[in-house]
């Protein structure tokens, strides 16, 4: 039981170059979530998927998009990158039960854009 | 708009006394709080939550108290040990997805015990 994965840990990008982001999850969860995280920042969210075949924009999601591929997998992409995209990028998932919004999180993505 | 605010960005205690770390509020609607943990180069991970009913929650080391009067709260570590070193962040539910929807994430306050 891996939890949330996220590839690649580590990326670095120029300016307009564009990639994917990928997170996968095993706990059947129906929630994901992609936030990131700015030096002496809280995690931000960018994007959220409530169930599988459904998206929606969280609080920055500008220059992103997203898809589900399925209940498992949620990615992430830059279409052109920018120097202000440099950040930790945290998927996170959860199940639809439960009291509280209990969410579990990946590793995490450390991107650079130069 | 900061809704969850904490503002001590670090914290140094000695093994085996009390951390304490603070965390404040302004929306009264929140209905719960979790607090998080993250190591270096992990994923934040669950630590302790609280209902808004309630003041106290309490979990081995771990107890977090709840001034709902002062929108506050507040994460007890006793005795502090070495590994508790970390980040810790305060959370509450946000704004997006209804009850399927994100949390909302103070700035952390990073964690030392000293041996």
């Amino acid at each position: 039981n891996a939890g949330v994965t996220q590839t690649p840990k580590f990326q670095v990008l120029k300016t307009g170059q564009s990639m994917t982001l990928q997170c996968a999850q095993d706990m059947n969860h129906n929630s994901m979530y992609w936030y990131r995280q700015d030096p002496g920042m809280g995690l931000r969210l960018i994007y959220y998927s409530a169930s599988e075949g459904t998206t929606d924009k969280g609080e920055v999601p500008n220059g992103y998009n997203v898809s589900r591929l399925n209940k498992r997998e949620f990615s992430l992409r830059l279409e052109s990158a920018a120097p202000s995209q440099t950040s930790v990028y945290f998927c996170a998932s959860r199940d639809r039960g439960g009291v509280y919004n209990e969410q579990f999180f990946g590793p995490g993505t450390r991107l650079t854009v130069l | 708009d900061q809704q969850v605010k904490q503002n001590s960005p670090s914290l140094s205690v000695q093994e085996g006394r009390i951390s304490i770390l603070n965390c404040d509020y302004t929306n009264s609607m929140f209905d719960y709080f979790l607090w998080y943990k993250k190591y270096p180069a992990e994923g934040p991970t669950f630590l302790i939550s609280i209902s808004s009913i309630k003041d106290k929650n309490e979990d081995g080391r771990f107890t977090v108290f709840l001034n709902k009067s002062a929108k506050h709260l507040s994460l007890h570590i006793v005795p502090s040990q070495p590994g508790d070193s970390a980040v810790y962040f305060c959370a509450a539910p946000g704004r997006y997805g209804g009850s399927q929807g994100n949390l909302i994430f103070g700035k952390g306050t990073k964690l030392s015990v000293k041996p």
